[in-house]
């Protein structure tokens, strides 16, 4: 079945520093592809996405390319801040129904 | 635009009783509806989808007549946790579909059950 791989953390990065969370998919056909964000004690919130190959989704300073040559939707910030620091999905789209297929989770901390 | 709403945002039951956890869509009317089960470090895990007036469509493994999933509406769905046991203790999240939007969803602050 459908599937979502993402790179292990917790990631722990200085303030300033890139940010690259590596994400591939396993899917038949080309899903619609979603990065979530989930900050400390909120919900999940949608941070990016990209509907179509080659598609670069971005917000708030991060950017995601859906390249279906190597299957994989890497999420990218130049910058990090400290109030990035949060957990982040990805997703892609499960089907008919509309359902979710979510990879485990990236923790990222940004120190000062 | 497109806020989901979860209440409560915590609870703590006894074993043996049952709880009951509202989804609504504030500003927009959902025909489907997510509940998703998140454990401690872990990624979401798809329980059912709820769709407004008919069954839900649960996943593979997960019990129907523990969580009953009730969508009378357009804009509320229920989560009943039936006879909870302590492993029954999670974070428990909803997320619901504006129209046409497609499978961009979104999620309600979840709900954390603790059974004793």
């Amino acid at each position: 079945g459908d599937s979502v791989t993402q790179m292990e953390g917790p990631v722990t990065l200085s303030e300033e520093a890139f940010l690259t969370i590596n994400c591939t998919y396993t899917a038949t056909g080309y899903p619609s592809l979603f990065w979530y964000v989930q900050y400390p004690g909120e919900g999940l919130q949608l941070l990016l996405k990209a509907t179509k190959a080659d598609d670069k989704g971005s917000n708030k300073g991060f950017e995601a390319t859906y390249r279906k040559e190597t299957t994989s939707f890497h999420l990218e910030k130049g910058s990090v801040q400290v109030s990035d620091s949060a957990v982040y999905f990805c997703a892609l789209d499960g089907g008919s129904q509309g359902n979710l297929i979510f990879g485990k989770g990236t923790k990222l901390s940004v120190k000062p | 635009g497109a806020v989901v709403s979860q209440h409560p945002s915590w609870v703590i039951c006894k074993s043996g009783t049952s709880v009951k956890i509202e989804c609504r869509s504030l500003d927009f009317q959902a025909t489907t509806m997510f509940w998703y089960r998140q454990f401690p470090k872990q990624s979401l895990m798809l329980m059912a989808t709820s769709n407004e007036g008919s069954k839900a469509t649960y996943e593979q493994g997960v019990e129907k007549d523990k969580f009953l999933i009730n969508h009378a509406s357009l804009t509320l769905s229920t989560l009943t946790v039936t006879s909870a046991h302590p492993e029954d203790s999670s974070f428990y999240i909803c997320s619901a579909s504006p129209p046409n939007r497609g499978a961009e969803q979104y999620f309600g602050p979840g709900t954390r059950l603790t059974v004793t």
